[in-house]
């Protein structure tokens, strides 16, 4: 089991530019869940995916978008990138609500560097 | 959001038993309590969580208050592989799943 894998491992982008990563969930989960953690900071939790819907959201701008697919991967987008916006992207997957077991396995993160 | 209160950061030897507290005053009566960890340059990875009882796995135990408004996570033998961030976390399973994490406490061993 290759437990969570997020895509690319490194991204430079422009300001104004829109970026999207990818995540795959550890096998058998269907609950994807995106953050943002700046350096030195907790991780920020942006939205969580159920269904192929946004189930919950984080205080994030609507420039923050995603998408989940049949398969349970899901993308993150953001457009119009901000300085601000330089981070480290985790993707976490689990299992829905309801599930007696509820660890969350995350990805190793993709580091995104606006300039 | 229940929130969670943890000491910024702490240290212990290498070897020794290290206890992590986290104070949760406001926790409700469906919070579970988690913990999770962040090891440098990875994503944050499960410890353990409880309820109300006591909790023991291969990574760590868990003891919570009688009260429920306090907790300790508690690492037997600290090898320099524990220095990380640790999350203490509540999470009412019912209503919710997502994670919400503080600062943590950031772990230093001391070889």
């Amino acid at each position: 089991d290759a437990g969570v894998t997020q895509s690319p491992t490194h991204l430079i982008k422009t300001r104004g530019q829109q970026v999207t990563l990818r995540c795959s969930p550890k096998s058998g989960h269907d609950t994807v869940s995106w953050y943002q953690q700046a350096l030195g900071q907790g991780p920020q939790f942006i939205f969580q995916y159920y269904e192929e819907e946004e189930r919950q959201r984080g205080n994030f701008p609507d420039r923050f978008s995603g998408h989940q697919f049949p398969n349970y991967s899901s993308e993150l987008n953001v457009n119009a990138l901000l300085l601000g916006d330089s981070a480290l992207y985790l993707c976490a997957s689990s299992l829905g609500i309801g599930h007696l077991n509820t660890e969350a396995f995350f990805g190793q993160g993709t580091r995104l560097t606006v300039v | 959001d229940a929130k969670t209160t943890q000491p910024n950061s702490m240290e212990s030897n290498e070897e020794e038993p290290v206890h992590l507290p986290c104070n949760h005053s406001t926790i409700s009566g469906t919070d579970y309590i988690h913990w999770y960890r962040q090891l440098p340059s990875q994503g944050p990875e499960y410890v353990i969580h409880g309820l109300t009882s006591n909790v023991n796995n291969r990574m760590a135990s868990l003891a919570i208050a009688e009260d429920r408004k306090s907790s300790t996570l508690i690492l037997h033998r600290a090898t320099l592989r524990d220095a990380a961030v640790y999350y203490c976390i509540l999470r009412d399973l019912n209503r919710d799943d997502k994670i919400i994490f503080g600062k943590g406490t950031r772990l230093h061993i001391l070889p």
